[in-house]
């Protein structure tokens, strides 16, 4: 079945650096979609991409599609505290409802 | 207000007991969902309804059962089939198949 990873799994940072997180899909997704869930909370929606090669920015948060539409990306420039969390993608689950989730990137801030 | 809310917030039972969990929406939207998130892991779909009186098994059903008879409301009931029940558990719903879920507050079941 479908799969999408994650890396890195855990990424410690200083406060003020900036973060990456990447997804890999082993099959071409019609969209792929990114949460964040902070310590002992729940997943909340940040965004859609649906466009080959889409770029998206939400204020210091930039999303990417790949051109193949099987990666995408996560950037956070110049973290703060309130970042701190674990940001999953997501998939389609192939021809099903549902979402297909990647293990999450911890993010830990130093500050 | 509104939202997806989820009853209780934490829940303890005993092996062999069957629970149910609540999830109860008011935004008006035809999906819900049933996820099941492990410590350091990702969130694995256990079944999902796109309309009332009408579900569908996810990736891990085996030991899960739910009803829709309301739009507004979708519980799972954890059964004592389920061999590794103790998880947090979330409930989520959407206002367009395959589309932004939203998801509730969440249910801590241990299970001793």
């Amino acid at each position: 079945g479908q799969q999408v990873m994650q890396i890195p799994q855990y990424q410690h940072v200083q406060e003020g650096e900036d973060f990456t997180t990447y997804c890999n899909s082993s099959t071409t997704l019609s969209n792929i979609q990114w949460y964040k869930q902070r310590p002992g909370g729940h997943p909340v929606f940040l965004i859609q991409l649906v466009k080959s090669g889409e770029v998206k920015k939400q204020k210091r948060l930039t999303f990417q599609f790949g051109e193949a539409k099987k990666n995408s990306s996560l950037h956070i420039t110049a973290t703060q505290t309130t970042d701190v969390g674990t940001y999953f993608c997501a998939g389609p689950r192939g021809g099903a409802d549902g979402l297909t989730f990647g293990k999450g990137t911890h993010l830990i801030i130093q500050p | 207000d509104g939202g997806i809310t989820q009853s209780p917030k934490y829940l303890f039972r005993k092996e062999g007991q069957n629970v149910t969990l609540s999830c109860e929406q008011n935004l008006n939207h035809d999906a819900m969902y049933w996820y099941r998130q492990d410590p350091g892991q990702g969130l694995r779909l256990i079944y999902y309804s796109q309309i009332v009186n009408d579900f569908q098994k996810g990736d891990i059903a085996e030991g899960y059962s739910v009803s829709r008879e309301k739009k507004e409301s979708f519980p799972l009931t954890v059964t004592s089939a389920q061999k590794n029940p103790t998880a947090f558990y979330l409930c989520a719903s959407s206002p367009a198949l395959q589309g932004a879920k939203y998801f509730g507050p969440g249910t801590r079941l241990t299970v001793t």
